[in-house]
């Protein structure tokens, strides 16, 4: 599977647009780009997914490179309950079901 | 309903008891996981079944056993295990088909061997 890199841990003040940064430089032409997050004590959870254009959804937009070496997710306006780990994973397409690899993830933190 | 329930939040078992984890879901997905989350890790695959079928075993030892019963009710077999399986036993489904494999996590099971 084509791995990805993420910061270990990065901070926001509340209120303000947060960037996570992702680096996948050995992604193949069929691999999905998938953002998750786990809050403490909590289930892992859907964020968002793209493939090559760029996606917003009501939680975060998923901005992706032309080459697709690498992606960023941003959530517009980070709130406390935004604190969360959240794991970049790509999964690859032509299959019937997502297996997904779990990296170290990114630890946000997010001040008032 | 985008639930996914799991049953026991917690579990205490000795290394001779035999257990069973329990997962439900009602949202029609065909494709259901187990995961298995050491204490400030990743989460790790351990099986996934597709249309009540075992379709992945990522070398899971066999003191695990998984079941799936019908397409809503996933269940994990515990028998004889080991204080280093005291993890969180997360249960997740999918739909089978499509690009999206979205996820849907439970809260999870805290497992203690003791």
């Amino acid at each position: 599977d084509a791995k990805t890199t993420q910061p270990n841990s990065m901070e926001s003040n509340e209120e303000e647009p947060v960037h996570l940064p992702c680096n996948h430089s050995t992604i193949s032409g069929t691999d999905y780009i998938h953002w998750y997050r786990q809050l403490p004590s909590q289930g892992p959870e859907y964020v968002i997914h793209g493939l090559t254009s760029n996606v917003n959804n009501r939680m975060a937009s998923l901005a992706i490179a032309e080459d697709r070496k690498s992606s960023t997710l941003i959530l517009h306006r980070a709130t406390l309950r935004d604190a969360a780990v959240y794991y970049c994973i790509l999964t690859p397409g032509g299959t019937s079901y997502g297996k997904l690899t779990f990296g170290q993830g990114t630890i946000l933190t997010v001040h008032p | 309903d985008t639930e996914v329930t799991q049953t026991p939040k917690h579990l205490v078992m000795g290394m001779t008891n035999k257990k069973s984890l329990k997962c439900e879901q009602h949202m029609g997905h065909r494709a259901m996981y187990w995961y298995k989350q050491k204490a400030k890790k990743p989460p790790e695959l351990m099986f996934v079944y597709s249309y009540e079928k075992l379709s992945i075993n990522e070398s899971v030892p066999s003191r695990f056993s998984p079941e799936c019963p019908n397409s809503s009710l996933l269940n994990l077999h515990l028998h004889a295990l080991q204080p280093e399986d005291s993890a969180l036993y997360l249960c997740a489904s999918s739909q089978v088909s499509g690009s999206s494999y979205e996820q849907y996590f439970g809260p999870g099971t805290r497992l203690t061997v003791t």
